[in-house]
């Protein structure tokens, strides 16, 4: 099993440009998850989607969207990219615990994209 | 909402000492505390984790402690390796709720 897989792992935008980033796993969990990763402030939740066609906003969902496009596959896209958004971008998956869910469990995280606006 | 602190932000041990990271958290009804290791380039990975129903958990060279009164729970390493160097994150969740993150401790541990 592949897991959580994340692309791409790098990208490069300017400032105004738009841009989807892609997350697959294979462990048929419910729940999916896009955090970002700042220095110093550890990992905020920006949207989840508990079960598949629900979506719902984090800790620091503004300048995002997301779409949960079957049970697999969760995108976050950025419509209008700022420098504030330079980040690395996680998506997380889990089949117990975390929120809309009962009970409690372990999240299994991507690899990672590392973006950066220009 | 919940608030999460972690201490310290970077730790450097020698290799065959001991390692402590200590997380504070601000809501008391907060009842699962899962600790993640992110190795560099890759994303975090739980290594143990607690519920409030215990004060100690062990596994193999890791343990964690809880403090409900306190609200602090710590992660503690024995017998570190150059392997355990990465970066350590401490978290506070309860039932149906989102996890909430501290900001991460670096460990470096020197051969």
């Amino acid at each position: 099993n592949a897991g959580v897989t994340q692309t791409p792992k790098f990208q490069v935008l300017k400032t105004g440009q738009s841009m989807t980033l892609q997350c697959a796993q294979d462990m048929n969990h419910n729940s999916m998850y896009w955090y970002r990763q700042d220095p110093g402030m550890g990992l905020r939740l920006i949207y989840y989607s508990a079960s598949e066609g629900t979506t719902d906003k984090g800790e620091v969902p503004n300048g995002y969207n997301v779409s949960r496009l079957n049970k697999r596959e969760f995108s976050l896209r950025l419509e209008s990219a700022a420098p504030s958004q330079t980040s690395v971008y996680f998506c997380a998956s889990s089949e117990a615990g975390g929120p809309g869910l009962a009970g409690y469990g372990e999240q299994f995280f991507g690899p990672g994209t590392r973006l950066t606006v220009l | 909402g919940e608030n999460v602190e972690q201490h310290p932000s970077t730790l450097s041990v020698q290799e065959g000492d001991s390692a402590v990271i200590k997380c504070t958290y601000s809501d008391s009804a907060s009842n699962y505390f899962p600790w993640y290791k992110q190795e560099l380039g890759k994303g975090p990975q739980l290594i143990i984790d607690i519920r409030s129903n215990v004060g100690e958990k062990k596994d193999q060279r890791i343990a964690v402690t809880l403090n409900k009164t306190a609200k602090h729970f710590s992660l503690h390493i024995t017998e570190t390796q150059p392997e355990d160097s990465a970066v350590y994150f401490c978290a506070a969740s309860q039932e149906g709720q989102n996890f909430v993150f501290g900001p991460g401790t670096r460990l470096s541990v020197l051969p």
